[in-house]
């Protein structure tokens, strides 16, 4: 079974600040994870996958990821927020067979940009 | 390239009513899953589509169903609609391969009253 756990369910930062949303996650088969973003009334847009390789991802709006095996985490990170970064991030974790293949989705991070 | 699309974007529909949500994915994608999403329960798998075969479900009740046709086009339907069933409902179409990213639709809002 997989699963995911995103620490702090509102994150609240300045404009300008840096912005880290976390992200733990469990897997008995090696994992592809993401992060995706919704905004109100919208669907989920990707921001970045990990799947094989570098473990430091970068993703759209500047958003970066860095897989790190033994503490089985997937941290978002951004230097400087913007106020369009206001939005809920989800962290999700696929396997490559059998019913681990869907997406386990986080329970989400409301990410809140102070001006 | 045309995203995925879902239709209707909103719906209402009253307890015991059942419905049918359609996904066009993205042209050339032949896996397509759906999820339901609800603020008490977060974004949860349905079930996936591919090549008209359900690949992967998840647990949910018999109630919900769906098929995919030909063209890779995917509805989806619930009978028997409980006050519990008002989620957005997000379909997702990704080529073949367990790496290949998700992309979402919009989503399908259902309200049951």
């Amino acid at each position: 079974a997989q699963s995911v756990t995103q620490l702090g369910s509102h994150v609240s930062v300045s404009e300008g600040a840096l912005v880290l949303l976390r992200c733990n996650y469990s897997s008995s088969v090696p994992p592809y994870l993401f992060w995706y973003v919704q905004y109100p009334n919208q669907g989920l847009q990707l921001l970045l996958k990990y799947t094989t390789g570098a473990t430091l991802v970068k993703g759209i709006n500047g958003f970066e990821a860095e897989f790190k095996k033994s503490e089985t985490s997937f941290h978002l990170t951004k230097p400087s927020a913007h106020m369009s970064d206001a939005a809920e991030y989800f962290c999700a974790v696929k396997g490559s067979s059998g019913s681990a293949r869907q997406l386990t989705f986080g329970s989400g991070t409301q990410l809140t940009v102070l001006p | 390239k045309a995203g995925v699309t879902q239709t209707p974007r909103y719906l209402i529909k009253t307890r015991g009513q059942q419905v049918t949500l359609s996904c066009s994915p993205i042209s050339g994608h032949r896996s397509v899953s759906w999820y339901q999403q609800t603020p008490g329960q977060g974004l949860q798998f349905l079930f996936e589509y591919f090549s008209e075969t359900q690949r992967n479900k998840g647990n949910f009740p018999g109630r919900f169903s769906g098929r995919q046709f030909s063209n890779s086009r995917s509805e989806m339907n619930v009978s028997t609609l409980e006050l519990g069933d008002s989620a957005l409902y997000l379909c997702a179409s990704s080529l073949v391969d367990s790496q290949e990213t998700q992309y979402f639709g919009p989503g399908t809002r259902l309200l049951v009253l």
